[in-house]
């Protein structure tokens, strides 16, 4: 099946920094998801996005599928952005599920 | 809010015991997903419905089973649990299929001591 991986598996941050997170894919997908794990469990949606650029307030999200990665951009993070953030995709090849990444846990400190 | 409603949210019970996890999906969405995450196997998917039909299988073992009914709901049935089986399971669901944005709910977190 198609893998997903997903990196820095782990990250730190100061309050207000930016960083970059990054999925990579092995196959041709036709869905790409990008969602936010609170640290009470929930799975809240982040963009909707198999190729392209889509910004929403402090997050960007840019997918360039010819080349199988996405790329999710949190600037001026705050303590509520920590989480752990998984992308998932949806291959190409007939599958009816979304293959998950392992995820980015971010922790954000004041 | 998702708008996808996942009852009860915690659930804690014994081995060898039976639940049933439930799920409302969002107004108009025909699709139903369940999904499993444990923290040593990450997010698994376990079955799909589509309008009343199952559509796919994933890793769902024999012991659990699914449907989803006339009014769109699903459930998932766990039964002879072990303690393996603790974990979150989600819902989620999406209008169609997965070329279509899919909606989670907030997970039922099972317990089996």
């Amino acid at each position: 099946g198609i893998q997903v991986e997903q990196s820095p598996p782990d990250l730190i941050l100061q309050e207000g920094a930016n960083s970059t997170l990054r999925c990579n894919f092995s196959d041709s997908v036709n869905n790409l998801q990008w969602f936010h794990q609170n640290p009470w469990g929930q799975l809240i949606n982040l963009f909707y996005i198999p190729s392209g650029t889509k910004q929403n307030g402090r997050l960007s999200a840019t997918t360039v599928a010819t080349e199988r990665y996405s790329l999710l951009y949190i600037s001026s993070s705050q303590t509520t952005d920590s989480g752990v953030y998984f992308c998932a995709v949806l291959p190409n090849y007939g599958a009816n599920n979304l293959f998950f990444g392992t995820g980015t846990r971010l922790t954000v400190i004041p | 809010d998702s708008g996808v409603t996942q009852t009860p949210k915690h659930l804690i019970t014994a081995t060898g015991q039976r639940v049933t996890l439930r799920c409302s999906p969002r107004s108009g969405d025909l699709s139903v997903y369940w999904y499993q995450q444990s923290l040593d196997q990450g997010l698994q998917f376990l079955i799909q419905y589509y309008n009343g039909e199952e559509r796919a299988k994933g890793n769902i073992l024999e012991r659990f089973s699914a449907q989803q009914f006339p009014d769109l709901h699903s459930e998932l049935n766990l039964s002879s649990l072990e303690l393996g089986d603790s974990a979150l399971y989600f819902c989620a669901s999406s209008v169609e299929g997965l070329n279509t944005e899919a909606f989670f709910g907030q997970g039922t977190r099972l317990t089996v001591v």
